[in-house]
Parts: structure tokens; sequence; C-alpha cells
């Protein structure tokens, strides 16, 4: 069975800081690497998909790497907003099946 | 607006009622899921359909049953509802590669009482 495994479970940051959280997952059976955001009360929302050992990928303050031969991601955010609380959820998928981590519950202190 | 449609947003049963969460894309995708959402135990696959036609089970599907309907409508239900099936429940649907996300419903919450 294949474990994605997240940390820090949760972690609290005051606004303006940056902060990174790590998905990890067995390095063997990889086919590409998501992430998403999934605030409270709301659905999970596509951040990323990674696919290629060293991809990154960006999109405003939020950025994501990935390394497949370690078996490792990292979700970086720069300058956290209040806005940016959340859970942020990996996810190792095959063809039809994803396994997710249980996620990083970020909580942005304005 | 394209997405996945889900009903209810809240429902409450007494055990043993059954129900039916009923789940509908409108985006052409071949693969659709369940999942349920419980505290510190993250997503977990209830079942979950590769195409219309099929149904797999998935982690955890005792208690539930499903049906795809069509290729746009994938429907879950509990027979005998438990309390152990108060949840938060998710229908989603994707294309068929890795590389392609989920677009999620809004979510079902459900307490069984």
């Amino acid at each position: 069975i294949l474990n994605v495994e997240q940390s820090p479970q949760s972690l609290h940051v005051q606004e303006g800081d940056s902060t990174n959280f790590t998905c990890s997952f067995p390095s063997s059976n990889f086919y590409a690497l998501h992430w998403y955001r999934w605030e409270t009360a709301k659905s999970p929302e596509a951040l990323f998909v990674m696919t290629l050992n060293g991809d990154e990928k960006k999109k405003g303050r939020i950025s994501a790497t990935l390394n497949t031969k370690e078996g490792y991601s990292y979700l970086y955010i720069k300058g956290s907003q209040p806005e940016d609380s959340a859970t942020y959820l990996c996810a190792l998928s095959g063809t039809y099946k994803y396994i997710f981590g249980t996620g990083t519950r970020l909580k942005v202190l304005a | 607006n394209a997405g996945v449609t889900q009903t209810p947003k809240f429902q409450v049963l007494k055990t043993g009622q059954s129900m039916t969460l009923q789940c509908a894309q409108d985006m052409n995708h071949n693969s659709m899921y369940w999942y349920r959402q419980d505290p510190g135990m993250g997503l977990r696959l209830i079942y979950y359909s590769a195409s219309e036609g099929t149904t797999d089970k998935g982690e955890v599907p005792n208690g539930y049953n499903v049906s795809r309907l069509n290729k746009r409508e994938f429907s879950l239900r509990l027979e005998s509802a438990a309390p152990s099936q108060t949840s938060v429940y998710f229908c989603a649907s994707r294309l068929d590669r890795a590389v392609y996300g989920y677009t999620f419903g809004s979510g079902t919450r459900l307490t069984v009482v």
C-alpha cells in the first residue's frame, strides 16, 4: 500500500512570513504529484501537477518543487497572507486512482 | 457552469435509514469517484468508476453501494446508515491520465444519529 506523508500536520505563521511544507512518497511507482488547496467548508482546488524530477511550478506567491528520486515535494508560500489559510493536500496519482496525504493545515495570523 | 454537481449539501439520517447521494459532471470525464473526509484521516476513497458501466471498490467500501448510471452520473447509496458513516462526502471526476487533477463537488455533510 502506497503511503503519502505530509508534514507538519498543522502550523501557524504570522502574516508576511514565508513558509514551506513537505509531501513524502515512495519513489517507485511514481506517475504524477498533485497539490491541492482546500479551504474550510469548500472543496479542494487543484494548484499544481508535477511529473518530472526537478519540476518546479509557481502560481503567484505559491511554488512547488519535486524530487522523484528521493520521494518528496515541497510547497512554498512567500509572504503569507490570511487568505492563504487552508489545508494543503498532496496526492500521488496513477491512471485511475489517487493516494492523498492527510494534509497540512495552515493558519496565517493577521 | 461546468463542473461537478453534488446533492444534497446536508443530510441528517437516523440509524438504519437509507439514502442516495447524487453526483453529476458535465465535463465528459470518464472517471468518477466518491470520497469521505473525516478529521485526521484525510480523503479516503470509497468507490470509483473508471468508465460508464464499471465500478470498483476503494479503500473503505463497506456499507456503501454505487451506480454509474451513465457517463455523467455516479451515485452513492447507504442502504442502512450507521453513526460511523457520519462524514463529509465528496464526489470528483477527472480525465484518465495521471497528470490530470480532480474536479470536486461541493461536498455533502452527512450526520447519522
